[in-house]
């Protein structure tokens, strides 16, 4: 089970900080992601990371994101930075899994989490 | 990167077929999975690899690929079916690998 905590608004050009909470099971060993939908739009990928550390971010987010993982906590989180209200989106963080180069998706879902950026 | 194309709607009476479109170039050489997303609620994956669906996930559901399109198929829909539903497929190659289709919404008539 997973499970996105954090503030529901932030102001423009602050930082938006989300963890996931994973339950159930080790956080290891897997890939673990965040997508988001703006209000009334579609499923956008912004970035997944390993229990590694490494990490893969959507290009068009790349310069202000940053993910980490927590492997004692069992959690991993995401921070986005220079936010703008176009960054206003239910954050969904999802476990990837891999099995195989081609089949990759998304099986784990949390409920998702509002984040509002306005002033 | 790689684009997936579904159309905005479609609209179903109960208890006949259902099918969602997601074109992409060559999209037979991929991997789709299928989602469906209710209201409020957090998508939920209902086919992998194409036609291979997750434990829980009944067999109305089901998916083929071929050339530029790959498809969903939901037999004898339900009033419950109703929700968006979106194809992804993951690109290796790509520095987007991760991507969906703009979704389809389900209307059951």
């Amino acid at each position: 089970q997973l499970q996105e905590s954090g503030p529901g608004l932030v102001r423009p050009s602050e930082t938006l900080s989300l963890t996931c909470g994973v339950s159930g099971g080790s956080i290891n060993h897997y890939y673990w992601s965040w997508v988001r939908q703006a209000p009334g739009k579609g499923l956008e990928w912004v970035g997944y990371i390993y229990t590694s550390g490494k990490t893969t971010y959507n290009p068009s987010l790349k310069s202000r994101i940053t993910m980490s993982v927590d492997t004692s906590k069992n959690q991993f989180s995401l921070k986005l930075n220079s936010v703008t209200a176009t960054d206003t989106a239910t954050y969904y963080c999802a476990r990837l899994l891999y099995l195989s180069l081609t089949v990759v998706y998304f099986d784990l879902w949390g409920q998702g989490t509002l984040v509002t950026v306005s002033s | 990167s790689y684009i997936l194309t579904q159309p905005p709607s479609v609209s179903v009476a109960p208890g006949r077929t259902a099918r969602f479109t997601c074109g992409g170039d060559n999209i037979e050489n991929k991997r789709v999975n299928w989602y469906q997303q209710k209201p409020g609620q957090a998508p939920m994956l209902v086919v992998y690899n194409d036609n291979d669906r997750p434990s829980g996930i009944h067999e109305r559901f089901s998916g083929s690929n071929s050339a530029n399109t790959a498809t969903l198929t939901i037999s004898g829909v339900e009033a419950g079916d109703e929700a968006d539903y979106y194809c992804q497929v993951w690109d290796i190659n790509s520095d987007l690998p991760a991507v969906f289709g703009g979704g389809t919404k389900l209307a059951v008539l």
